[in-house]
Formats: C-alpha cells, structure tokens, sequence
C-alpha cells in the first residue's frame, strides 16, 4: 500500500511568488492534516480536511494560504503571495475516519519551502 | 493552550545502550492520546509508539517503551539496546481537540554512537 505521497520535494521560489503544495493521502484515509515546521521550531497544526470539507483550520497563518481537496481524494496548499517567514518544510498526514477514536496519522515526506 | 515540551535539543547514547526522551504535556482535554515519532534523517517521519490517555498502563513496541505519567504530565520514551538505525529526530505530540489535530513538541536529536 503507498504511504502519503507529497509533491514537490523541494520548492525554492522569490517574495512575491505564488508555490502550490500537493499531497496525496494512503487511499481510503478521509482525515488529511497539514502541518508546518519553520526551522528549529515545533511542528504546527495549519488545518483538517474531512473528506472535501475544512474541519478545522485554527492553524492557517493567513489568508494567503488557501487549502482544497478536491473530491476528497488528494489536497492542495497555495500560497500567494509567498512572504519569507513562509519558509519551512510542510507536512501532510492521513488517517482513517475513526467512530470516536483517534487513528494513526501517516505522515508524508514533507514538502522544504524556501523563500528568497 | 495546549502545549507539549521536549526539554532536550539533542541526546547522545552508546549502540546497546538505553536511552530516555523527555516529554511534558499540558492539556485541558479528558481523554487524549500521546505519540512519538521518529523522523530519520532526510526520511518521513514515523509512529514509534501511541498511548492512550486512558488506559494506565505504559504502552511498549519492542524495544520502545514509555513511562507515562499522567498525574504529572510526563511521557517519557525509553529506547532500549540502541541501534545505529535509531538515530533520528524524536518527536513527542498529544491530540488537542475534536479534530484530533497533533500538538508537536520541538523534538528531540538522538544519536547513537558505535
């Protein structure tokens, strides 16, 4: 079975710009996560999908972050325009829809933002 | 807010030997779970044990076992017989709220010398 598959791997791009991260969960997981570590910090919660829907999304810096899922299937993380402080390595994770407890998230790779 | 702890940037051991991870949590929630993860270099990051909030006692994969104490808040990760293999970045996460998102501590650089 494919694990959580990310994509690009590696993503260096000017102030200004605009990137799209995309993730593809483990098939069959409807709960996808985002996450963001900036350098030497805590991984930090950005937002839950459900499905197609936002569960929860407490964690996105601003709005210059706009997340989708399209269909529930994989998920897509733009960022227009990217600033410096956006910099860091993003995380995906899947998990099952679980009846009242909590299921093994899966994380992908994580995709390394660099922005100049 | 919820938040988790990892008191140690970096932790040395010696291949066979034990070892320690330091966590504390604070969470406002009844019932949650606590996890470490394991991120080898340039690799993904993967689930080395779960606990439980509820269930008392401490949860063991192999030679990964930890020492949860719930009165204080403490969750400690015990890698016995350490491996090369092991060396990695050790992070320590609870679930915070309804959406079970991950509360990350900073993590934790283990290395393991020959």
């Amino acid at each position: 079975e494919a694990g959580v598959t990310q994509f690009p791997s590696h993503s260096v791009i000017e102030k200004g710009q605009t990137v799209t991260l995309r993730c593809d969960p483990i098939s069959g997981h409807d709960n996808l996560y985002w996450y963001r570590r900036v350098m030497g910090k805590e991984i930090k919660f950005l937002l839950h999908f459900v499905k197609e829907s936002k569960q929860d999304e407490s964690g996105m810096p601003n709005n210059r972050f706009l997340a989708e899922r399209t269909g529930g299937t994989y998920s897509t993380l733009k960022v227009q325009p990217a600033e410096l402080e956006d910099s860091g390595v993003y995380f995906c994770a899947s998990s099952q829809l679980g009846q009242g407890r909590t299921d093994t998230q899966y994380f992908g790779p994580g995709t390394r933002l660099t922005v100049l | 807010a919820q938040t988790v702890t990892q008191s140690q940037p970096e932790m040395s051991v010696q291949e066979a030997e034990t070892v320690t991870l330091s966590c504390t949590y604070d969470t406002s929630e009844s019932d949650y779970y606590l996890f470490w993860y394991k991120q080898p270099p340039s690799r993904q990051m993967i689930l080395v044990i779960r606990q439980e909030a509820y269930k008392q006692q401490n949860a063991t994969e192999n030679r990964f076992s930890v020492n949860f104490q719930k009165a204080a808040k403490s969750f400690s990760l015990k890698i016995s017989d350490s491996q090369l293999g092991d060396a990695a970045m050790y992070f320590c996460a609870s679930t915070g709220g309804a959406t079970n998102k991950l509360i990350f501590g900073t993590g934790t650089l283990l290395a393991v010398q020959p």
